[in-house]
C-alpha cells in the first residue's frame, strides 16, 4: 500500500539554525499537510497546501515557517530560525482529492525535531 | 469553534476485556469524525471515520464507534482487547475544511 514517507526520522539542530523537513506524499495525492505534536501534547494543525499555495494555516505557522513543493514529489517544511519550543514531532499528511469530508488524510511516521 | 475532548489520558484493560475510549466533540455544523491510532515510533493510522452515512461505524482491527448526536459523542469500542491494541488513540474532527482538530489522545495499555 502506498505510504507517506518522511525524512529524516530524527533531526537534531542548534537553536537559531534553519531546518528543512522533507516529505514524499502518496503519488496521486493533491492535498498536503503538516501537523506537529509537542511531547505529551495533542497533534496540532500547522498548514494545508494545494495547487502550489497555502490553503489554510494556523496561528502557529508564523513567518519563521514556510512550505514548498519544489518538484513533483517532495513537500518540505522549513523553519528559518529554530527555537527551543519548535522541538516536536512533525507529521506530514496527504489526501487524494478535493475534500468532501469522507476522505481521510494519510500520515507519515513523522520527523522528531530536537532543538538544542 | 470545533473541538474534541478525550476523557482519560490513560486506559488500562486486561486482555479479552472490553475497550471503551471516550470522545466528545463540539461543532457548530454536522461534523466529520475520525479515530486514528499511533503505535510506538509510528505515524497516525486511520482506524475509522464517521461521515453521516451510518451512526455505527466499523473500522479496522475489530474497532467500532457510534456517533450520538444527542450526546455529542463518538466513543471507540472493541469487544475484546488484544495485546497488540496497546497504542495511543486520537479522536479528530473536521467541519467545513480539511483541517483536522485532534483530541489530546488516550494511551491504551493491555495487560495479560
Amino acid at each position: 500500500e502506498p505510504e507517506v514517507t518522511q525524512t529524516p526520522s530524527h533531526q537534531v539542530t542548534q537553536m537559531g539554525q534553519e531546518v528543512i523537513l522533507r516529505c514524499v506524499p502518496i503519488s496521486n495525492h493533491l492535498y498536503f499537510y503538516w501537523y506537529r505534536q509537542i511531547l505529551g501534547q495533542k497533534v496540532e494543525f500547522l498548514v494545508s497546501f494545494y495547487n502550489n499555495e497555502i490553503s489554510e494555516k494556523s496561528e502557529i505557522f508564523d513567518d519563521q515557517f514556510s512550505v514548498e513543493r519544489p518538484d513533483g514529489s517532495n513537500f518540505t517544511l522549513k523553519i528559518r530560525s529554530t527555537k527551543l519550543e519548535d522541538s516536536a514531532m512533525y507529521f506530514c499528511a496527504s489526501m487524494p482529492g478535493r475534500w468532501a469530508g469522507n476522505q481521510p488524510q494519510h500520515f507519515g511516521d513523522g520527523t522528531r525535531l530536537s532543538i538544542l | 469553534a470545533q473541538s474534541v475532548t478525550q476523557l482519560g489520558s490513560h486506559v488500562s484493560v486486561s486482555e479479552g476485556a472490553l475497550v471503551l475510549l471516550r470522545c466528545n466533540y463540539s461543532s457548530s455544523v454536522p461534523p466529520y469524525l475520525f479515530w486514528y491510532v499511533q503505535y510506538p515510533n509510528q505515524g497516525l493510522q486511520l482506524l475509522l471515520k464517521y461521515t453521516s452515512a451510518a451512526t455505527l461505524v466499523k473500522g479496522i482491527n475489530g474497532f467500532e464507534a457510534e456517533f450520538k448526536k444527542s450526546e455529542t459523542s463518538f466513543h471507540l469500542t472493541k469487544p475484546s482487547a488484544h495485546m497488540s491494541d496497546a497504542a495511543e488513540y486520537f479522536c479528530a474532527v473536521s467541519e467545513n475544511t480539511d483541517k483536522l482538530i485532534f483530541g489530546t489522545g488516550t494511551r491504551l495499555q493491555v495487560f495479560p
